[in-house]
């Protein structure tokens, strides 16, 4: 069936520093690919989305990458700060009615001061 | 305030003993999703439902029940719960069925089944 296969599972890195978290898909017909953040006891939120007709998206110090030949993604963190400590979640679709959505096993961020 | 609202937060209980998590949106959402949350493994979808009266099974069905009967809420119910369910639950909605939309999700039910 369809996987969603997420590295690393653990991350840690200086503040101040990058973070970069990589998601591989199996399923080659996925168009929709969330990314959630989720800080310690909260649910899980969406920080970032892309859809397969762009490569590449940004927002402030996030930004996601699309690579629909090899089949995977990821999410790159810059400028890291504390309250970017959380575990990541990456998702993919194909985007219709009639499918599932699936979820990477997450990446625990810790940004060290 | 737009919410996805489950209760109970946090649920000790013995085997056997059945119990019901409400879950509750004021979205008008058509989709309702349960999934649970595990250590090393993600977020694993339990069912889900496409409008009112429609309910399907999601990767790790077996154990639980759902029902839809109104459109804000979408209860999950343990009928003979088991210590393998001891695990942390998220309820989700979307505005519509399609899979291309941000999910939003409450807070989350911890269920210790003894």
């Amino acid at each position: 069936g369809e996987n969603v296969e997420q590295h690393p599972s653990t991350l840690s890195v200086q503040e101040g520093d990058s973070a970069v978290i990589k998601c591989t898909y199996s399923d080659s017909a996925s168009n929709y690919f969330p990314w959630y953040k989720q800080e310690l006891g909260k649910r899980p939120q969406l920080i970032i989305d892309i859809r397969s007709n762009v490569g590449e998206k940004k927002d402030q110090r996030i930004a996601v990458t699309l690579n629909k030949t090899a089949k995977h993604f990821s999410l790159h963190i810059t400028e890291t700060q504390p309250e970017d400590s959380a575990v990541y979640f990456c998702a993919a679709s194909r985007g219709s009615s009639a499918s599932k959505i699936i979820f990477g096993s997450g990446t625990r961020l810790s940004i060290r001061p | 305030e737009a919410q996805v609202t489950q209760n109970p937060r946090y649920l000790i209980t013995v085997t056997g003993k059945k119990l019901t998590v409400t879950c509750s949106q004021n979205m008008n959402h058509e989709y309702m999703s349960w999934y649970r949350q595990d250590p090393g493994l993600g977020l694993r979808q339990i069912y889900y439902s496409m409008n009112v009266e429609v309910t399907d099974k999601g990767d790790v069905p077996e154990g639980y029940k759902v029902s839809r009967k109104e459109k804000r809420n979408f209860p999950l119910i343990l009928e003979s719960p088991s210590p393998n369910q001891t695990s942390l639950y998220f309820c989700a909605s979307m505005p519509g069925t399609a899979q291309n939309q941000p999910q939003h999700f409450g807070d989350g039910t911890r269920l210790s089944i003894l």
